[in-house]
This record gives structure tokens, sequence and C-alpha cells, in this order.
């Protein structure tokens, strides 16, 4: 079975700066997904970024990104110029190809100290 | 345009008795998750819809949990009794289909439940 491990319960970070957010999975699978969602206290989970296995690429969106690293099997997420408003719990999420199930890790609450 | 909506936003009843959680996707929507969220963990999947069908039921408690989605819009999520254990955050979320170029999941803000 799929597993993802968040091994950092907790992170923080001085507004501005850059942090990275830590993810590694298991699976024997060769096509797959890999996801960071970004949970406020709100609740709602809210997609900060996607990877798709079969590309080498890391992928980007605006401050955020990802440094994918297949043969590891790690999912890292790095935040630059952290903002007030990236406080959240953070979760890596797994997805096979053709399978739309996702598997999560534990998460990690990230802290941004003003 | 719209989220995924779900009501209630709390929850607060006693073991034993019956409750239930609506959840309505973004319009136009095929596919529809239930997930169970504990404190402190991720969301885990109950229950996937395709449409009317539910296709993926492996991990819901059968025993005292059941789902519909009737007319393939809408679903609610109902549990009868509650126990203790059940305390947990229920989140739905909707995909538009199963393509990958359209399957990201959207979720709602989930219903907090307590079970006294």
């Amino acid at each position: 079975a799929q597993t993802v491990t968040q091994s950092q319960p907790e992170m923080s970070v001085q507004e501005a700066e850059t942090v990275t957010l830590s993810c590694t999975y298991d699976t024997s699978e060769s096509d797959y997904y890999l996801f960071w969602y970004k949970q406020p206290p709100s609740r709602q989970m809210i997609l900060v970024i996607r990877q798709e296995a079969y590309k080498q690429q890391n992928a980007t969106e605006n401050r955020f990104s990802v440094n994918f690293q297949k043969a590891a099997k790690s999912f890292s997420l790095k935040i630059s110029d952290s903002q007030l408003g990236d406080a959240a719990m953070y979760f890596c999420a797994y997805r096979e190809f053709g399978n739309e199930k996702l598997t999560f890790g534990t998460g990690t609450r990230l802290t941004i100290i003003p | 345009e719209a989220g995924v909506v779900q009501s209630p936003r709390y929850k607060i009843i006693e073991k034993k008795q019956p409750v239930a959680f609506w959840c309505n996707p973004i319009s136009g929507h095929n596919t529809l998750y239930w997930y169970l969220q504990n404190l402190g963990q991720g969301p885990e999947l109950l229950i996937r819809y395709e449409n009317e069908e539910a296709v993926d039921d492996s991990q819901l408690p059968k025993d005292r949990f059941s789902a519909e989605r009737l007319k393939g819009v809408d679903s609610t999520l109902k549990i009868q009794p509650a126990e203790l254990g059940d305390s947990a955050v229920y989140l739905c979320a909707s995909s538009l289909s199963a393509t990958p170029s359209t399957d990201t999941q959207y979720f709602g803000p989930g219903t907090r439940l307590t079970v006294l």
C-alpha cells in the first residue's frame, strides 16, 4: 500500500524568508501524481501545487516550488518570500495513475513569524 | 463560481444519535468524495461517487455509515448510531472527471462533528 510521510509536525519561518517542507512516499508504481495541499484554520483544503511523476521538470506556482526526486521518493515544497497568509497546515498527497484515491500524509503546521 | 458547499459547519450530538452531513459539489463536477479527517491527521477517503454510482466505498464502515448521491449532484453522508470515536471533520470534495487534465479535487470547508 502507498504511504506518505511528513516527518516535520511543525515548522516556523520568518516573514519574507524561505522554508522547505519535506515529504517522502512509498510506492511500487511508476506513474503517479503528487500534490501539496494547504489547510488554513477555515479547514478548506486548497491545492497548492501538483507534480506528475513522468515529468522531470519540477513544478512551480509563483512563490511555491517543489523538489521532486523520483528515485529517492521525495517531494519537498519550497515556499519563497513567506507571507503571513501562508500560515496553515500543509499536506502532501499521492495519487496513483488511473486511481482517484488520494493518500495524504499527516501534515506539517507552518507558522509565519512577523 | 461557487465552491463545494457543506452543511452544517459544526454539529454536536450525543452518542447513539443519528447525524447527517450534506454536500453540494461544484456545478458540473461528476466525481464526489467524502473524506474523514481525524485530529492531527490527513484526510482519509470514505467513499467516491461517479455521478450516482458509488465506485469506491471500501473504507466506509457500512454497519453505521451510509451515503447517497441521488441524481448525481448533492450527496448526504449519514451515521447511525454515532459513537464517540466518530468525532472528526468530514470533508467533501469534487472533481470534474477522472481524466488527468480535469481531475483536481476541490474541497469544501468540512463539517466538524463532536459526539458527547
